[in-house]
């Protein structure tokens, strides 16, 4: 089956770093989403790609679909305490159909 | 602020117990998943459901495991009977399906325990 391959699985920063993430694929995706999910919670969604080459921010995130449809990449600009928790990528492939393929997890932590 | 709402939030149960989840979706969304988090396996996508009528329950253990939407407003997870590993962290999502886009908006989960 389709796997995505996130990297890194763990960061440890300092405040107001940026961060970098990516995901990669051996396949092809239409769509590429990113989510957050603090403890206890569900995974919030936080962009949503639909193009490659598509570049979208939200806030001090800014994502991209790259352009092979094979890989996204998520940057966090200025980073705050806030931003703990755990980065999931996500992507659906395949017409007619609803599911995503979601990768392992980047967990990110700040460093006091 | 539409959410997807999801009960019981925490479940304690004993080995061989019925365990019956439960998941309001967002209104308006006709697209519902129900996924299992452990940390070993990560998100596990159980079944998926679109305008009611189940899709694809590949990734559920059929033998003890059913899901089913009574209505539009309420789709359920059933463990009958429950076991140890089971014990996980169960999400339901929903979306406005591929007419529209492929966006999955997630409940809060229930945390099950199976002693």
């Amino acid at each position: 089956g389709q796997q995505l391959n996130q990297s890194p699985q763990s960061m440890f920063i300092q405040e107001g770093e940026d961060v970098s993430m990516n995901c990669t694929s051996s396949s092809i995706f239409n769509t590429w989403l990113w989510y957050k999910q603090d403890p206890g919670e569900g995974p919030v969604l936080l962009i949503a790609l639909y193009k490659a080459g598509e570049l979208t921010s939200n806030g001090r995130l800014t994502a991209q679909f790259g352009i092979t449809r094979k890989d996204s990449f998520l940057n966090i600009s200025a980073s705050i305490p806030s931003d703990v928790g755990i980065y999931f990528c996500a992507g659906q492939s395949g017409f007619g159909n609803e599911k995503l393929t979601f990768g392992t997890g980047t967990r990110l932590t700040i460093i006091p | 602020d539409a959410r997807v709402t999801q009960t019981p939030r925490h479940k304690v149960t004993e080995m061989g117990q019925e365990v019956t989840m439960r998941c309001q979706p967002i209104l308006g969304h006709n697209t519902v998943f129900w996924y299992r988090q452990t940390m070993m396996q990560g998100l596990e996508l159980l079944a998926y459901f679109r305008n009611r009528a189940p899709l694809d329950d590949s990734g559920m253990p059929k033998d003890r495991f059913s899901a089913e939407m009574p209505d539009a407003t309420l789709a359920t997870l059933k463990i009958q009977p429950s076991e140890p590993r089971d014990s996980a962290v169960y999400f339901c999502a929903s979306g406005r399906g591929q007419a529209v886009n492929y966006e999955q908006y997630f409940g809060p989960g229930t945390r099950l325990t199976v002693t």
